[in-house]
């Protein structure tokens, strides 16, 4: 398994209160993702890292920001937490096609719910 | 924008039986294809990668197949376990490195 760990694992958290997921990698890829995922949406990308401090917006943003300052940790964090922001979220890895492989390693997921 | 869409939504099988699930996509400038594997509570398992330029790709009793021009993919399991019981996902890469996930087939294995 790809070395990616997610924490917290589940949280539950009240509206309008902020958070910060967090994303560590042990492969050193130069990519890097945070997804959520929702029955009836698939998942869905919220943003993600070509490298340290290089991050672009995904399909969902909106009401999420990211920060990258070494390449093994990923943040993401929800500066005041809805309702609409309970889901699952994922983090994921990639070397990149300039490596030879794009295929992208999934984290355990973290559960969060926001009361 | 791509769309990509997987159907059934949801498909028993008994044990031993060969079987396709089914993935398709509206737009045919992608890069590559990519099958994912998640268990109940878990995060996905990356099971092929198939390239644009590829027709398919073989790991085991998984074969994935790909039809650019017409903007589908298969994935065959050959010879059914309930180990197989699971949601398989498929995603399509384009000019980024970003990628476009379909909703899921729920696959059970009656044994």
């Amino acid at each position: 398994d790809a070395g990616i760990t997610q924490s917290p694992r589940h949280k539950v958290t009240e509206t309008g209160t902020p958070v910060t997921l967090r994303c560590h990698q042990t492969e050193n890829h130069r990519y890097m993702y945070w997804y959520r995922q929702d029955p009836g949406h698939g998942l869905r990308l919220i943003h993600y890292s070509y490298g340290v401090k290089d991050t672009d917006k995904g399909e969902v943003s909106d009401g999420y920001s990211v920060s990258r300052s070494k390449t093994e940790d990923f943040l993401l964090t929800l500066e005041s937490a809805t309702s609409s922001q309970t889901s699952v979220y994922f983090c994921a890895i990639s070397a990149g096609r300039e490596r030879g492989t794009d295929t992208q390693y999934f984290g355990p997921g973290t559960r969060l719910t926001v009361l | 924008k791509q769309e990509v869409t997987q159907i059934p939504a949801a498909l028993s099988v008994p044990e031993g039986e060969n079987l396709v699930l089914n993935c398709s996509f509206t737009d045919s400038a992608i890069y590559n294809l990519q099958w994912f594997r998640q268990d109940p509570g878990k995060g996905l398992t990356s099971l092929l990668l198939i390239q644009s330029s590829q027709r398919e790709q073989t790991s085991g009793r998984l074969n994935a197949s790909l039809d650019k021009s017409s903007g589908r993919s298969t994935l065959y399991i050959a010879a059914s376990q309930p180990g197989d019981s699971a949601t398989y996902l498929c995603a399509v890469a384009q000019g980024n490195e970003k990628l476009t996930f379909g909703t899921g087939t729920r696959l059970t294995i009656i044994p």
